[in-house]
């Protein structure tokens, strides 16, 4: 059965620490890992993985994929009050299966 | 748990036709699904919220009449495209809101082909 698996569940902070996300996947066809941030209306789209050991970087965001453990990280640096929302992780080919996400609060 | 499927997963329609999807929470009620189309790039578009027994709100600049929605009960969402035409061909993706909770569970997706 194909799974996505985020960790941990939630998470809070404090402004200015940094933070790690974590997503693990078994699908039987894999084609690329994709990270979103939802806040109120759609997930916006932060980064798609193809390939492993190549960190994407956007900001203070980044991102890298270890296809050989099957698992990805999503790092936040410097978190800020305005990051706080759910992350989600999906895995994608025919089909795409979502985590169930991770919720990040930072505290000020 | 929570587990939210939709079917069919892939459909190849003949422009003009009308297609429907599914979409189902499996172990859970829904009071509230959501309809996505994901575009290049990855990007996801909300297209409606869909609340059980009663109409769905569509987002700025979907059509209502070609995107037609029906949540009958708390466990299924219908979304049907109408007269589909090629540039409907995308990624829908569906996604639903625990009772009581504030966290969504996506479904699978469905590929849309209008030949």
């Amino acid at each position: 059965e194909d799974k996505v698996v985020q960790s941990p569940l939630s998470l809070v902070v404090h402004e200015g620490d940094t933070v790690t996300l974590n997503c693990s996947y078994e699908v039987t066809n894999f084609r690329s890992l994709l990270w979103y941030k939802q806040e109120k209306k759609a997930p916006t789209f932060l980064f798609m993985l193809t390939s492993s050991g190549i960190e994407k970087k956007s900001g203070r965001l980044s991102s890298i994929l270890d296809k050989k453990e099957l698992f990805s990280i999503l790092n936040i640096t410097a978190t800020q009050t305005g990051d706080s929302a759910v992350y989600l992780c999906a895995v994608g080919d025919d089909k795409i299966i979502f985590g169930k996400g991770t919720r990040l609060h930072i505290l000020p | 748990g929570a587990v939210v499927s939709q079917h069919p997963s892939r459909v190849i329609c003949k422009s003009g036709t009308s297609v429907k999807i599914e979409c189902r929470s499996l172990d859970f009620q829904a009071t509230t699904m959501f309809w996505y189309r994901q575009f290049p790039k990855q990007s996801l578009m909300l297209m409606a919220t869909s609340n059980e027994g009663s109409k769905a709100t569509y987002e700025q600049g979907v059509e209502k009449d070609k995107f037609l929605i029906n949540h009958a009960s708390l466990t299924l969402s219908t979304l049907t495209v109408t007269s589909a035409h090629p540039e409907d061909s995308s990624f829908y993706i569906c996604s639903a809101l625990r009772a009581g909770t504030d966290t969504q569970y996506f479904g699978p997706g469905t590929r849309l082909t209008v030949l």
